[in-house]
C-alpha cells in the first residue's frame, strides 16, 4: 500500500539555521505530495504541495521538490525562525483516494 | 479554501461517558472525514461521512464506538462512546476538495480529549 516516511524528530535548531526535513514515499503511479504544518494547539494547515514530478512547492520561505527518481519530497528552509516551531507532516494522495500522512516531525527553533 | 469549525476545542471527560464533537463547514461538501491523532502520533482516519448514507469506517474503528451523523452537506458529528483513557487524543474533522488536478485537505482546529 501507499506509505510516507519522515525523518525522526524532534529536530532542534537555532534561529536562522538551515532546515531540512526528509520525506520519502512508497506509492504506485504519481501521487500528489503535500507538507502540512501543525502549530501548538491547532489543526493542520497546508504549507505547500506539488502535483507532478519536478514540481517545486513553496510557501513562507519553505520549499520542497517532487523527486520521482528518489521518491522524495524533502522540506527545506534557508533560515528558520522561532515561529516555525511546529510539527510538520508529509502526505500523499491520489485522485479519489484518501490522504496518507507520515508520522510527523517536531521542529523546535531556539532563539 | 474551506473554513472548518470544531466544538468543543477541548474537554476532560470521565471514563464510561460519551462526548459528541461537532464539525461545521462554511460551504457544502460531499465528503467529511474524521481523524484521530494520538499523543505524539500521526493522523489515523476513523471514518468518512457522506451525506445521506452510513459512514464508512476504517479497519479498527466501529460504529458502536464512534457513531457519526451527517445530517446535511455542511455539518457532521462524531461521538466517542463509553470512553476510556485510551481514547485520549486529538480528534480532527477534515474536508477535501477533489478534482482532476487540484485537491487539498482542510482541517478543523481539532478537539483535544482527555479521559480520566
Amino acid at each position: 500500500g501507499n506509505s510516507v516516511t519522515q525523518m525522526e524528530g524532534p529536530v532542534t535548531l537555532s534561529e536562522e539555521a538551515f532546515l531540512t526535513i526528509n520525506c520519502t514515499y512508497t506509492a504506485t503511479g504519481y501521487p500528489s505530495l503535500f507538507w502540512y504544518v501543525q502549530y501548538p494547539g491547532e489543526g493542520l494547515q497546508l504549507l505547500l504541495k506539488a502535483t507532478k514530478a519536478d514540481d517545486k512547492g513553496s510557501n513562507k520561505g519553505f520549499e520542497a521538490t517532487y523527486r520521482k527518481e528518489t521518491t522524495s519530497f524533502h522540506l527545506e528552509k534557508g533560515s528558520v525562525q522561532v515561529s516555525d516551531s511546529a510539527v510538520y507532516f508529509c502526505a500523499l494522495t491520489y485522485y479519489g483516494q484518501n490522504f496518507v500522512f507520515g508520522p510527523g516531525t517536531r521542529l523546535s527553533v531556539l532563539p | 479554501s474551506a473554513v472548518i469549525s470544531q466544538k468543543p476545542s477541548r474537554d476532560i471527560c470521565q471514563r464510561g461517558t460519551s462526548l459528541t464533537i461537532q464539525c461545521q463547514v462554511d460551504s457544502q461538501v460531499t465528503m467529511m472525514f474524521w481523524y484521530r491523532q494520538q499523543p505524539g502520533q500521526s493522523l489515523t482516519l476513523i471514518a468518512t461521512a457522506n451525506q445521506g448514507s452510513e459512514a464508512t469506517y476504517e479497519s479498527g474503528f466501529v460504529i458502536d464506538k464512534f457513531p457519526i451523523s451527517r445530517p446535511n452537506l455542511t455539518f457532521s458529528t462524531l461521538t466517542v462512546s463509553n470512553m476510556s483513557p485510551e481514547d485520549s487524543s486529538i480528534y480532527l474533522c477534515s474536508v477535501e476538495r477533489r478534482g482532476q488536478v487540484r485537491y487539498e485537505a482542510f482541517f478543523g482546529q481539532g478537539t483535544r480529549l482527555t479521559v480520566v
